[in-house]
């Protein structure tokens, strides 16, 4: 089966600082990768996917992922980071429900950002 | 969370009572699907339903129910078999089908409503 991990339960960076926010995966096959923010008490919002293809992929509100094959990681980075970037990230990975072309989403356990001022 | 309406946005349950959580959706996506999450943790798969009249069990499905006899509607039932209630619930809807080009950006990419708390009585 398909997973993902996050390995920091928290990533703390100075505002203007760059920021990473670390995703590796265990995949059969070829690998459809997500990344997610969820801001407090609302639900997730979609920031990126990796298909195939450039291994930088560019998404939403500045952000990128990078994904290294070797090293079998998806992690999410922004050169410059912004106070309000303060959440809950979540790494995902697409996997089958074993018929037809049916999917489903599993995600990672979460990363806390907080950008200090 | 544009598309997709959750409600209401808190509940309370009384022990032995059941109740439904709503989840609404106008992206005409066929897949939808319910989460639950408990404070500090991630997203826990409860149901999942493909088509209408069709749906799956998730890793968590033991409590609750679903229908879905409306492709834009996928409501959620916590019955009283559910002993430990108390989480977020967040609903999400997916396309699914389509090949190639545009299609295969688009799939596969959920989009959540603002999600229920729940709490018991």
């Amino acid at each position: 089966a398909q997973s993902v991990a996050q390995p920091e339960d928290q990533v703390n960076v100075a505002e203007g600082n760059p920021l990473t926010v670390k995703c590796t995966y265990s995949v059969s096959g070829n690998p459809y990768l997500f990344w997610y923010v969820q801001y407090p008490n609302r639900g997730l919002q979609f920031l990126l996917k990796y298909i195939t293809g450039d291994n930088l992929v560019k998404g939403s509100y500045g952000f990128e992922a990078e994904f290294n094959k070797s090293q079998t990681s998806f992690h999410l980075k922004k050169p410059s980071a912004l106070v309000s970037d303060s959440a809950l990230y979540f790494c995902a990975v697409r996997d089958y429900w074993g018929y037809s072309s049916a999917s489903k989403i599993i995600f990672g356990s979460g990363t806390r950002l907080s950008i200090r001022p | 969370d544009g598309g997709i309406t959750q409600s209401p946005k808190y509940l309370f349950r009384k022990e032995g009572q059941n109740v439904t959580l709503s989840c609404e959706q106008n992206l005409n996506h066929d897949a939808m699907y319910w989460y639950r999450q408990d404070p500090g943790q991630g997203l826990r798969l409860i149901y999942y339903s493909q088509i209408v009249n069709d749906f799956q069990k998730g890793d968590i499905a033991e409590g609750y129910s679903v229908s879905r006899e409306k492709k834009e509607s996928f409501p959620l039932t916590v019955t009283s078999a559910q002993k430990n209630p108390t989480a977020f619930y967040l609903c999400a809807s997916s396309i699914e089908t389509g090949a190639g080009g545009i299609d295969e950006l688009a799939k596969n990419i959920q989009y959540f409503g603002a999600g229920t708390r729940l709490s018991v009585l």
